[in-house]
């Protein structure tokens, strides 16, 4: 069975620091791939996504994933962190019409 | 106003007991979702419907139910409550994509504790 595994329970960087937030996933071909953010209370919302083309892909909110398809993974990339940026992050990985699984979420924490 | 909603935002409610959560969008899209959430385990496809005639199981459909009233509305339903089945639910919509998956808007989610 497809499963997306986030390595990192919680993590916590100082602001200013760079982040990078692990996803990887178990499944041949090249599924269509997302990261969201969920604040305090709040749903869910899309930062980014691949789905082909350029490896790199730019998000809102200056975060940046890269697919390494020999690694199968996505991982979330932001240079320097702010405060705002505490929140759970999600990596979800979807394949074609009936599978969509998220991993076990990343609790970022952020220090003064 | 928000583009998905869900009523109600908190439920407590007894073993046994039928309850429904209601999801309405206006986004125009055609395609719905029904998630939960644990703690531990990240969110898990329930159900999901690509139109109002097209309704289908996802990883973890025992013990639900849905309906697809109109194009903005979802429901889900839980025929006889039980305690496993207190989590954070989330309705979530998306459009169209050929053969694969799109960004998928969320509603702010309804705590439901089954006691």
């Amino acid at each position: 069975a497809q499963s997306v595994t986030q390595p990192d329970i919680h993590i916590t960087v100082s602001e200013g620091a760079s982040l990078e937030l692990r996803c990887n996933y178990s499944y041949g071909a090249t599924p269509y791939l997302f990261w969201y953010v969920q604040s305090p209370g709040q749903g869910l919302q899309l930062l980014l996504k691949y789905f082909s083309g350029d490896t790199l892909v730019q998000g809102i909110k200056g975060f940046e994933a890269e697919f390494k398809r020999s690694q199968s993974s996505f991982n979330l990339r932001k240079p320097s962190v702010h405060w705002s940026d505490a929140a759970e992050y999600f990596c979800a990985v979807g394949r074609n019409n009936n599978d969509m699984r998220f991993g076990a979420g990343t609790r970022l924490t952020v220090k003064p | 106003d928000a583009d998905v909603t869900q009523t109600p935002r908190n439920r407590i409610t007894k073993t046994g007991k039928r309850i429904m959560l209601e999801c309405s969008q206006t986004k125009g899209h055609d395609r719905m979702y029904w998630y939960r959430q644990d703690p531990g385990l990240g969110l898990r496809l329930i159900y999901y419907s690509f139109d109002v005639k097209d309704i289908n199981k996802g990883e973890i459909s025992d013990g639900y139910s849905v309906s697809r009233q109109a194009q903005a509305k979802f429901s889900l339903s839980l025929e006889s409550a039980i305690p496993n089945q207190t989590a954070l639910y989330f309705c979530a919509t998306s459009g169209p994509i050929r053969g694969g998956w799109n960004e998928q808007f969320f509603g702010p989610g309804t705590r439901l504790t089954v006691l």
